[in-house]
């Protein structure tokens, strides 16, 4: 198995254009969840999906973050129009059950 | 909501020397994981606990779950420089998936 895979691993992007992250989680898996980590708070949920069902996006910062799961093996994070303090490495994880299996991370820079 | 904290934030410590990190919640702890980050790398899996005074090891890193499920503890043995990096606790709050994490400790083991 391949693992959780994210893409792109490095994003560098100005200021107000578009950034979409992508994941494909584990086949298998049916929670797939969006994090985010920054030095000053951690490890953030951001988003969670269950069977492809959006159950708990209370993390999402605001308007400008959206996510979606078209179907059980893809997923993307939108941010629409991007500011710098959307600075961040992003990870993707997906679960069966319990015990989360995390993606290698997309780290996102926003000049 | 649940919150974890973590200490020390940040460890120093020679190769050979033991080391223990601590984790404590806010809330009665239903399923407590501990994961390890390399720096730019994704979180990797070490163990997770559920019950109340449970202990876990797995090669020189031991995990335990105090009796009243509200704190947990990462003791590693004859530290190696593998076992650099960021170490990270995540707790569910029973009948949710979703994990919220601690801010992580930092490892730095000296040759």
């Amino acid at each position: 198995d391949a693992g959780v895979i994210q893409s792109p691993r490095h994003e560098v992007t100005e200021m107000g254009q578009e950034v979409t992250l992508r994941c494909k989680p584990i086949s298998g898996h049916n929670s797939l969840f969006w994090y985010r980590q920054t030095m000053m708070r951690g490890l953030e949920l951001l988003i969670y999906f269950n069977n492809n069902v959006p159950i708990d996006d209370s993390g999402m910062p605001e308007d400008r973050f959206s996510a979606k799961m078209p179907n059980a093996s893809f997923s993307t994070l939108k941010i629409q129009p991007s500011e710098p303090r959307d600075s961040a490495v992003y990870f993707c994880a997906s679960s069966f059950v319990s015990g989360y299996t995390f993606g290698s991370g997309t780290r996102l820079t926003v000049v | 909501s649940q919150e974890l904290e973590q200490s020390p934030q940040s460890l120093i410590v020679q190769e050979g020397k033991n080391l223990t990190i601590n984790c404590t919640s806010s809330k009665t702890l239903y399923g407590l994981y501990w994961y390890k980050q390399k720096y730019g790398e994704g979180l990797i899996f070490l163990m997770m606990l559920q019950k109340g005074g449970e202990e876990k090891s797995h090669e020189k890193i031991t995990a335990k779950l105090d009796e009243k499920k509200q704190q947990s503890s990462l003791h590693i043995t004859a530290s190696q420089p593998s076992h650099a990096g960021i170490y990270l606790c995540g707790a569910d709050g029973g009948g949710s998936e979703k994990l919220v994490f601690g801010k992580g400790t930092k490892l730095t083991v000296n040759p």
